[in-house]
């Protein structure tokens, strides 16, 4: 079973257009991380959001941590063809633990 | 800086067979990582150390081993390959000890096959 769980975990898009990405889990996590992650290279981290309710903002990128910190979400406006890879999301300090779980990730890909 | 490094990239082992993945970081980070990863399962962590001489075991430890007599290197050990432990290894590394509130920078892989 999955700690984290990804939705999609497969999204096609045209250019321009707006898309959600969601990462849920019944756990409670200290800390919440996205990372991307081009093909035959390693994630890079994009955001670590740690407070109930937090939105930080990367360029067209919105990233939101659940109230309950047991969820979150990454929104992309006007999707570019340069946002293709895969999203993963990533939750830390679950029972004090010093380590990351990761979700099963979402393989995005927007067509020009 | 190099970053993380992974050797090798690419290796393909025999069942039964045992072979070293090696990685380094040039950053003086205290905590490192051994993650693998499989298609659809996002990375599971096998093995991490907070520092020189001290490692523990993740989510997936069984079939491998690691050491850490630096603060630099990192290297895991498989023993007796199997099928199952087809995969891409990534090696990881933070400076804060609350390591999951820090960046994680991460290696560029090594995609190992078990036949």
């Amino acid at each position: 079973t999955q700690l984290l769980e990804q939705s999609p975990q497969f999204l096609s898009i045209q250019e321009g257009e707006n898309l959600t990405v969601y990462c849920n889990s019944s756990s409670v996590f200290s800390s919440l991380q996205w990372y991307r992650q081009e093909p035959g290279e390693g994630p890079v981290l994009l955001v670590t959001v740690v407070t109930g309710g937090e939105v930080k903002k990367l360029k067209r990128l919105t990233f939101q941590f659940g109230d309950a910190r047991k969820d979150s979400s990454l929104h992309i406006t006007a999707a570019q063809p340069g946002d293709t890879g895969l999203y993963l999301c990533a939750g830390g300090g679950i029972q004090g633990a010093q380590k990351l779980v990761f979700g099963q990730g979402t393989r995005l890909t927007i067509n020009p | 800086n190099a970053g993380v490094t992974q050797t090798p990239k690419f290796r393909i082992l025999k069942i039964g067979q045992s072979m070293t993945l090696q990685c380094a970081q040039d950053m003086n980070h205290n905590y490192m990582y051994w993650y693998r990863q499989d298609p659809g399962m996002g990375l599971k962590l096998i093995y991490y150390s907070v520092g020189a001489g001290i490692t523990d075991k993740g989510e997936v430890p069984n079939g491998y081993n690691v050491s850490r007599s630096t603060t630099e290197d990192f290297p895991l050990r498989l023993e007796l390959a199997a099928p199952s432990q087809t995969s891409v290894y990534f090696c990881a590394s933070s400076y804060l000890a609350l390591a999951f509130t820090d960046t994680q920078y991460f290696g560029p892989g090594t995609r190992l096959t078990v036949l």
